[in-house]
């Protein structure tokens, strides 16, 4: 069975500019969450998308957006990079509600 | 405001004795507690998890134990190896709702 991908690996963006990162989830599962683990911290939740719709959003701005596709792959968006942005981004896939997450490699992503 | 706190960023453990990790939780309607591993450079591996209805729960050298009244969880490896050093995450949630995750404790087993 393959595991949650995430692409790309690596990304460096100047301030100012825009970013779209892609998660495919594992086969059969529904539910697509992404967090944002910056360098020192924990894993903050951001989004969480369920049968293509948004289920509840962290603590985060509104440039952070995303969506889910019919085929449950998901991208995230993150419009007018500041540097705090830097950070690892990590997609996980489950089965639905309260099953386990299983987690991408995730995105590292530099703002400059 | 965090729900699920790991007081301890770091631990250290020789190898072959008992590592133990603690995270503790604030919210009381948390019934599904889940155990992560992350090494460097990886997204976190899911390693086991409880549910509220049980006080314990073990797979192999890992063991969870869950507290309700202390709102408190813990993860015990016997005997810990070289291999389990990596930062372990803990996180919560209840029906109906997404996970929140700790902060993370850093292990590192001393061969």
């Amino acid at each position: 069975e393959a595991g949650v991908t995430q692409s790309p690996t690596h990304l460096i963006k100047t301030r100012g500019q825009q970013v779209t990162l892609r998660c495919s989830p594992i086969s059969g599962h529904t539910s697509v969450y992404w967090y944002q683990q910056a360098l020192g911290l924990g894993l903050q939740f951001l989004l969480w998308y369920d049968e293509g719709e948004e289920r509840n959003r962290g603590n985060f701005p509104p440039r952070f957006s995303g969506r889910q596709f019919p085929n449950y792959s998901s991208e995230l968006n993150v419009n007018a990079l500041e540097l705090e942005d830097s950070a690892l981004y990590l997609c996980a896939s489950s089965r639905g509600l309260n099953y386990e997450q299983y987690f991408g490699p995730g995105t590292r992503l530099t703002v400059t | 405001d965090q729900q699920v706190k790991q007081n301890s960023p770091s631990l250290s453990v020789q190898e072959g004795r008992i590592s133990i990790l603690n995270c503790d939780y604030t919210n009381s309607m948390f019934d599904y507690f889940l155990w992560y591993k992350k090494y460097p450079a990886e997204g976190p591996t899911f390693l086991i998890s409880i549910s509220s209805i049980k006080d314990k729960n073990e797979d192999g050298r890992f063991t969870v134990f869950l507290n309700k009244s202390a709102k408190h969880l813990s993860l015990h490896i016997v005997p810990s190896q070289p291999g389990d050093s990596a930062v372990y995450f803990c996180a919560a949630s209840a029906v109906g709702n997404q996970f929140y995750f700790g902060t993370g404790t850093s292990l590192t087993v001393i061969p």
